[in-house]
């Protein structure tokens, strides 16, 4: 399995842009990397998912370099609501682990 | 929500009894999940499963047991509940879907008190 690395929380403002950067050092070739949203007392949702370069969908944007090692989710523009946990995770087959997440709180 | 439901949604039962958590699904997804969700420990697998009667083992199984016997029940029990194993706990069904591998869906959460 690969070994996940996040930040625990990070700090931002309403219309800023959040960069949350993850390391998956040990992925292997089959592996894609995946982001999930928590919002408190809810489970959490499938924002975006990629296997290399860019991804952008309505939500985010997933950025991967080459060597897959890291991955770098982007929110543009945020706002109070998206104050939440996120979690990255490097998806092979179907054993899905979350881990702790990194919390963002976005302040007005 | 993916036709997800947990019962109950909430619980308490004291310390040494046993528990039963259901999950219910009805759109015949394959691959379900039981988490466990504590402060600064984000989401821990418990135990997973791929088929009816296949299950095996997440990160945290200990005290814990599954079965499915069948496609849209998953139960989770706790044979002798203990105060550790207060928690919220979330099940999950797994899909894939053209451009996305493996999308997860979750029920609302069972939030489980042991005394």
């Amino acid at each position: 399995l690969a070994k996940i690395t996040q930040p625990i929380s990070m700090d931002s403002y309403e219309g800023q842009e959040v960069n949350i950067t993850c390391s998956h050092n040990n992925i292997a070739t089959n592996d894609y990397i995946t982001w999930y949203q928590q919002f408190p007392s809810q489970g959490p949702r499938f924002i975006i998912q990629g296997y290399k370069t860019k991804v952008t969908n309505e939500v985010a944007s997933l950025f991967i370099p080459a060597d897959r090692k890291s991955s770098t989710l982007s929110l543009p523009r945020v706002s109070l609501s998206d104050t939440a946990v996120y979690y990255c995770l490097v998806v092979g087959d179907y054993k899905l682990s979350f881990g702790a997440g990194t919390t963002v709180t976005v302040r007005a | 929500d993916a036709g997800i439901t947990q019962s109950p949604r909430h619980k308490v039962t004291e310390t040494g009894t046993p528990v039963t958590l259901r999950c219910h699904q009805t759109e015949n997804h394959r691959y379900m999940y039981w988490y466990r969700q504590d402060p600064g420990h984000g989401l821990r697998l418990i135990h997973y499963s791929y088929g009816v009667k296949d299950t095996d083992k997440g990160e945290v199984s200990d005290g814990y047991s599954v079965s499915r016997s069948k496609t849209e029940d998953f139960l989770l029990t706790l044979e002798s509940a203990t105060s550790s194993q207060t928690s919220v706990y979330f099940c999950a069904i797994s899909t894939s879907k053209q451009g996305v591998r493996t999308e997860a869906f979750f029920g609302q959460g069972t939030r489980l008190t042991v005394v």
